[in-house]
């Protein structure tokens, strides 16, 4: 299965400004998946991004807030923009590989002060 | 609308033992359904992949079954270790290729 390579592991950003978070994948992927985890909660799906086409949010996730590039088949970014102590959580990408199933990045753990 | 429960939400038992974890979803028109371990402030881990034509799955010490028509799933780890705490999560997939994911359930091996 694919391995997800994310960065950054962990931030801690002042109210306000923005994060970009990018994850590379070890071979070619159709959808890119992100994610939130508030603590102590699951995983939340923000959005589905397909190369070449504007990324798919979930209802309660807007592209000015959390804009998605999906550049090639192997990259994508999530940034998180204008942020407030309530976007402090944990931030995963996903890809699937057919019956391999989903392989997900190591996470973006995100402070925000 | 799928949801995803896991019972229970926290488990503790003593090292050595044979312990199980529940899944239940409510709509049973799933195409796959995976387990994942989470350690603190980490990524997941995928342990086990079960196809909708599927009953069971092991790897090592797991097992898991899936019941597709009464909508359930347990991951059964035997002969536990203290390696093996972390927080347990089931995610089923459906048609539009999205994963719904359960509560978990954060599991506390005893040494």
């Amino acid at each position: 299965s694919a391995v997800i390579s994310q960065k950054p592991s962990r931030d801690i950003c002042q109210r306000g400004t923005s994060l970009t978070i990018q994850c590379q994948v070890d071979s070619q992927v159709t959808m890119m998946f992100w994610y939130r985890q508030q603590p102590g909660q699951s995983l939340t799906l923000i959005a589905t991004a397909n190369q070449g086409s504007e990324a798919t949010y979930e209802s309660g996730f807007v592209i000015d807030k959390f804009p998605i590039s999906r550049p090639n088949l192997t990259f994508s970014t999530l940034t998180v923009s204008n942020m407030s102590p309530e976007d402090s959580s944990i931030y995963l990408c996903s890809s699937r590989q057919g019956f391999h199933g989903y392989t997900f990045g190591s996470g973006t753990r995100l402070t925000v002060v | 609308k799928q949801e995803v429960t896991q019972i229970p939400a926290a488990l503790s038992v003593p090292e050595g033992e044979n312990l199980v974890l529940n899944c239940s979803f409510t709509d049973s028109a799933i195409y796959n359904l995976q387990w994942f371990r989470q350690d603190p402030g980490k990524g997941l881990t995928s342990l086990l992949l079960i196809q909708s034509s599927q009953r069971e799955q092991t790897s090592g010490r797991l097992n898991a079954s899936l019941d597709k028509s009464s909508g359930r799933s347990t991951l059964y780890i035997a002969a536990s270790q203290p390696g093996d705490s972390a927080t347990y999560l089931c995610a089923v997939m459906e048609g539009n290729e999205k994963l719904t994911f359960g509560t978990g359930t954060r599991l506390t091996i005893i040494p």
